[in-house]
């Protein structure tokens, strides 16, 4: 059973340009989670999925965000026109959704540094 | 508001000698949840355990312990005999049963550094 991947692990862009994220969970797992850390902080929450359906969005994703997780299996989180302040690690994690318990099995990230 | 507080920034041991890092956490849920991950160098969030608010039983690992006390809101992690390998940034967790999300709220993490 693999874990949780994510692709690219860096990304390096000028400020201005769109980068897009891939996360692969766990296989079966239904809800799928995006989180930003940034340096010397935990992880915050970004938005989720279950299935297909992108349940919550958290203030911290602006419009310049979207994600996608079509057919329910990887997701891609988008940034359009990116700025300084979104460089940082974005983290996915994934869970099988099953009466509270929910353990999220994290990926080792994309580090995105905006010039 | 729910609020996950690790005091202690950085933390630095000898080989063998034993580690506890606290965490303290604020919530108005009577059911929630506790968890503790270790982030090494690559950068993965490694899942060490989980605890529900009913349950207070102290819990042991090979050389990982918790300590859970709900009357001090607190839910401390104490590595025993520490290691090389056990250098690491540690995070302390919390999820409400009310939100159904279960998203994490994580505190800003304690950061171990095991000297040979």
């Amino acid at each position: 059973d693999t874990g949780v991947s994510q692709d690219p692990r860096h990304k390096i862009t000028k400020r201005g340009q769109n980068v897009t994220f891939r996360c692969d969970p766990i296989s079966e797992h239904n809800r799928l989670y995006w989180y930003r850390q940034t340096l010397g902080q935990g992880p915050e929450f970004l938005t989720y999925f279950q299935n297909e359906a992108q349940l919550e969005k958290s203030r911290l994703l602006s419009d310049r965000f979207s994600a996608e997780r079509p057919k329910g299996s990887f997701s891609t989180l988008e940034i359009q026109r990116t700025e300084q302040g979104d460089s940082a690690m974005y983290l996915c994690a994934s869970s099988y959704d099953f009466s509270g318990k929910n353990i999220q099995y994290f990926g080792a990230g994309t580090r995105l540094s905006v010039l | 508001a729910q609020k996950v507080t690790q005091a202690q920034t950085e933390i630095s041991v000898v080989e063998k000698e034993d580690v506890t890092l606290d965490c303290v956490y604020e919530t108005r849920d009577t059911t929630y949840y506790l968890f503790w991950y270790k982030q090494p160098p690559s950068g993965e969030l490694v899942f060490l355990i989980r605890r529900n608010s009913f349950d207070e039983q102290n819990e042991i690992s090979g050389r990982y312990s918790w300590n859970f006390q709900k009357s001090t809101s607190s839910f401390n992690f104490t590595i025993t005999a520490s290691q090389v390998v056990d250098s690491a940034v540690y995070f302390c967790a919390l999820s409400e049963a009310w939100d159904s999300s279960y998203k994490l709220i994580f505190g800003s993490g304690t950061r171990l550094l095991v000297r040979p």
